[in-house]
């Protein structure tokens, strides 16, 4: 069975500073998607960043980045230049069997970040 | 362009009551998915919708039962309400279910339902 494994309950940071959000991952099929999202105390889940398990460069979107290592099954999320409104929950997440066409994610138990000034 | 909305906000409901969720998706999409977020957890998969069927189930009892409508909005229905029900329920939605691609989940802001 498929499980997300995230070590981190809570980080500090900075402002301006970089942080990696540590997460591995555990799947006995070829083919997965990995996702990151942010939820503020809002409770909303913020899609941030998709990496998939063919794909050879690691993914970027803006201050995020995601450190993909296949055979240390990690898919680590680095925010760079750190800012108050950084400050939320941040989850991975897996989808497995992306050629079934189903959608379902699992999810890790979160971490949660706080940027000082 | 709305995103995902959910109804209500917040529900209070009793022990053994029945309670109705409500989830419309942005605009496009025609996948659903419902999720349940304990305090301090990660979401759990409940069931996902498509073409108003069923198409998969997370491990979750019969007391949690769905629907998916023409307009590909949905409920969520669950019976007999105990007290470990008490979450957030979170709803997201993406444009398909096709194999070989991975849809991006856009969610909804959630409704927490609080069982006493």
């Amino acid at each position: 069975a498929q499980k997300i494994t995230q070590t981190q309950p809570g980080m500090f940071v900075q402002e301006k500073e970089a942080v990696t959000l540590d997460c591995t991952y555990d799947t006995s099929d070829q083919s997965y998607g990995l996702f990151w999202y942010k939820q503020p105390s809002s409770g909303e889940m913020i899609f941030l960043i998709y990496q998939g398990s063919y794909d050879e460069q690691n993914a970027t979107e803006g201050r995020y980045s995601l450190n993909f290592q296949k055979a240390r099954k990690s898919a680590n999320l680095v925010i760079s230049a750190s800012q108050l409104g950084d400050s939320a929950m941040y989850f991975c997440a897996m989808r497995e069997g992306v050629n079934t066409g189903f959608q379902k994610l699992v999810f890790g138990t979160g971490t949660r970040l706080l940027v000082s000034p | 362009d709305a995103g995902v909305t959910q109804s209500p906000t917040h529900l209070i409901k009793t022990r053994g009551q029945q309670v109705t969720l409500r989830c419309s998706p942005k605009s496009g999409h025609d996948t659903v998915s419902w999720y349940q977020q304990a305090l301090g957890q990660g979401p759990q998969f409940i069931f996902q919708y498509y073409e108003e069927e069923e198409r998969q189930r997370g491990n979750f009892p019969d007391r949690f039962s769905g629907h998916q409508f023409p307009n590909y909005s949905s409920e969520l229905n669950v019976n007999a309400l105990l007290l470990g029900d008490s979450a957030l329920y979170l709803c997201a939605s993406s444009q398909g279910t096709h194999a070989g691609v991975s849809y991006e989940q856009y969610f909804g802001p959630g409704t927490r339902l609080t069982v006493t």
